[in-house]
């Protein structure tokens, strides 16, 4: 079975710039969250959406926006992108929203240069 | 306070021996927690999950969990080289049941 596959696996931006991430979560699957890990760190959430639907968001500015579409797959979009944003993107996968175990995908690696 | 504590390390162990790695949070109701594995570079990769008090048992690892004095440890018996990473704590509360909350995570080095 295929786990959980984002894309692309590195980026180099710019600041001011936009970027979109991708996600598709493990098959069965209807929860999506995204999380921010920079270097040193733990993951820190970003938004979890379950069923279309936002359900949960972090401490992170309204740069960040997600979708979740009808597949159950994810888009992140950063916009206005700073330096600070550069980090690895994870996207982790559950059954359902509600304190499940999450599986991780592979991650983005972004750069803002 | 931090919602999720550990200690950063590098925790050094020598190969054969149990590394003890442990993990304090803050939010009294949570309910699920987890532990993962990282590798330098690479995504987290789930150990083990314990929901409720006690010990959980899984090949080499142990997860153990005590609610009342709000603590969670990870315990490695018989540590390999390959076990050298970063431990990540997390914590899903049901006051905030949306989203998972990380600790820092703690350097293991299994020395041989």
């Amino acid at each position: 079975d295929a786990g959980v596959t984002q894309s692309p696996t590195h980026l180099i931006k710019t600041r001011g710039q936009h970027v979109t991430l991708r996600c598709s979560p493990i098959s069965g699957h209807k929860s999506v969250s995204w999380y921010q890990q920079v270097l040193g760190q733990g993951p820190q959430f970003i938004f979890q959406y379950y069923e279309k639907e936002e359900r949960g968001r972090g401490n992170f500015p309204d740069r960040f926006s997600a979708r979740q579409f009808p597949n159950y797959s994810s888009e992140l979009n950063v916009n206005a992108l700073l330096l600070g944003d550069s980090a690895l993107y994870l996207c982790a996968s559950s059954f359902s929203e509600l304190g499940e175990t999450q599986y991780f995908g592979p991650g983005t690696r972004l750069l803002v240069l | 306070q931090k919602e999720v504590e550990q200690n950063s390390g590098p925790l050094s162990v020598p190969e054969g021996a149990i590394a003890s790695l442990n993990c304090t949070y803050s939010d009294r109701v949570s309910q699920s927690f987890f532990w993962y594995r990282q590798y330098s570079g690479k995504s987290p990769e789930l150990i083990m999950s314990i929901y409720s008090n006690g010990d959980k048992e899984d090949g080499r690892f142990t997860a153990q969990l005590n609610k009342a004095s709000q603590y969670v440890s990870l315990l490695i018996r018989d540590s390999q080289p390959s076990d050298s990473a970063t431990y990540l704590c997390a914590v899903n509360g049901y006051s905030s049941a949306s989203k998972i909350i990380f600790g820092s995570g703690t350097r293991l080095s299994i020395r041989p």
